[in-house]
């Protein structure tokens, strides 16, 4: 069963636009919901994250938004540039000791110049 | 401020062979966690480690059994290898700001070791 659903598979912007990733979960007990980025070769690395007291979160050009009642949260990236060309992947958890983060399947990201 | 690092980058090995991934946390990281990446699909959870004791476990069998040590760095043992093993392997360290540990910490991932099973 697939706690978290991520959509689209594949993105491709122009320079300049804004990308939009969804997610949806299903586990009323998650807490907490980050994004990571991943690089070819490199590991995932956190880019923001949200819990569900908040609605909104924003660091620099990089906003998620969290909707509690339709269990769905999204990553917008503002100003797509070529260098943003990635894997993003959102991710849940439970705050409660030993529990993972459960990851969705990843959009692939290419921002054309 | 060290990273976390893994070894070896990649590897190759036969069906039925046993494979030991290793891990050393970033400095000062007590917590670190254990995840197969397969092509095209996020991270799987393994298993956790906390102060050298297992701390939570994933769907995966008993075959993948893990090690942490004084210096938290970490082991990932997969014994009777099978084609589907074949992955990319993720360690990531945290540092809880509570007992015992919580998911909620900013985890930060190794680069992996893509494993090969042939």
């Amino acid at each position: 069963q697939q706690q978290v659903k991520q959509s689209p598979q594949s993105l491709i912007v122009q320079k300049g636009g804004i990308s939009i990733i969804n997610c949806a979960y299903e586990n009323t007990a998650f807490d907490y919901f980050p994004w990571y980025q991943q690089f070819p070769g490199k590991g995932p690395a956190l880019l923001i994250a949200i819990r569900p007291d908040v609605s909104e979160k924003k660091e620099g050009r990089f906003t998620i938004s969290f909707n509690k009642s339709a269990k769905q949260f999204s990553l917008h990236i503002m100003d797509s540039q070529p260098g943003d060309s990635a894997t993003y992947f959102c991710a849940a958890s439970r705050n409660q000791a030993g529990t993972a983060l459960i990851f969705g399947k990843g959009t692939t990201l290419s921002v054309s110049s | 401020e060290t990273g976390v690092t893994q070894s070896p980058t990649h590897l190759i090995k036969t069906r039925g062979q046993q494979v030991t991934l290793r891990c050393s946390s970033q400095s000062g990281h007590n917590t670190v966690s254990w995840y197969q990446q397969a092509l095209g699909q996020g991270p799987q959870f393994i298993f956790q480690y906390y102060r050298e004791e297992e701390n939570g476990r994933g769907n995966f069998p008993p075959r993948f059994s893990g090690l942490q040590f004084p210096n938290y760095s970490s082991e990932l043992n997969v014994n009777a290898l099978e084609l589907d093993d074949s992955a990319l392997y993720l360690c990531a360290s945290s540092l809880p700001g509570t007992s015992g540990g919580t998911s909620t910490d900013t985890q930060y991932f190794g680069p992996g070791t893509r494993l090969t099973v042939l």
